[in-house]
């Protein structure tokens, strides 16, 4: 089993262009949610995909959209870039649940990008 | 709104010396708690995880937390330190009654072992 697997490692843009990072979750698992964590800080939650759609988002805004698709990998675009986007940016998979169980969400080795 | 605390940026143990990684969570309704660990280039590693039941929970590596309920806490503890300890650890915390299923992340707490 290989795990959350991400690409690309990393990654250096300059102001104002677009990116695109992309996520295969780990074998079996059919949810997939995005990180932000920047320098020093905690993980913060972008959005959360399941069954294709954006189930859930965070405070961010509309330049970061995403896309899962029917073999549930995902993607993270970020529109416009600028020097504040510069992160670790973490995938993380995990199985639907409900209010009964919660199941951990398992996390990708992030994709470094740096905005210049 | 849900949020977490974690008071250290960081903590300094002797090795084969216990560990204590303090947390404090405030949801609105009744949490779900983790613990993750994130060594250098990367991801974070699940350790353990409170849902219900006994509150003390038995994770990776020889790591334990205790929900206290009544202090809001959630310490992340060891009894003997390693120095393959020495990483970043995050509590994270989920309001079980949410309608998502968001986790929210502290800033996370330093953690060195020294030999």
């Amino acid at each position: 089993d290989a795990g959350v697997t991400q690409s690309p490692t990393h990654l250096i843009k300059t102001r104002g262009q677009q990116v695109t990072l992309r996520c295969s979750p780990k074998s079996g698992h059919d949810t997939v949610s995005w990180y932000q964590q920047a320098l020093g800080q905690g993980p913060q939650f972008i959005f959360q995909y399941y069954e294709e759609e954006e189930r859930q988002r965070g405070n961010f805004p509309d330049r970061f959209s995403g896309h899962q698709f029917p073999n549930y990998s995902s993607e993270l675009n970020v529109n416009a870039l600028w020097l504040g986007d510069s992160a670790l940016y973490l995938c993380a998979s995990s199985l639907a649940g409900g209010l009964v169980s919660y199941n951990e969400q398992f996390f990708g080795p992030g994709t470094r990008l740096t905005v210049l | 709104a849900q949020s977490v605390a974690q008071p250290e940026d960081q903590v300094n143990v002797a090795e084969g010396n216990p560990l204590t990684v303090k947390c404090t969570y405030s949801v609105s309704g009744n949490p779900y708690l983790f613990w993750y660990v994130q060594y250098p280039n990367r991801g974070l590693q699940f350790l353990l995880k409170y849902i219900t039941g006994d509150n003390l929970v038995k994770g990776s590596y020889g790591f334990e937390a205790e929900f206290n309920k009544s202090q809001t806490s959630f310490h992340l503890k060891k009894p003997s330190a390693l120095v393959s300890d020495s990483a970043l650890y995050f509590c994270a915390v989920r309001d079980i009654y949410a309608r998502d299923d968001k986790i929210i992340f502290g800033k996370g707490t330093r953690l060195h072992i020294l030999p």
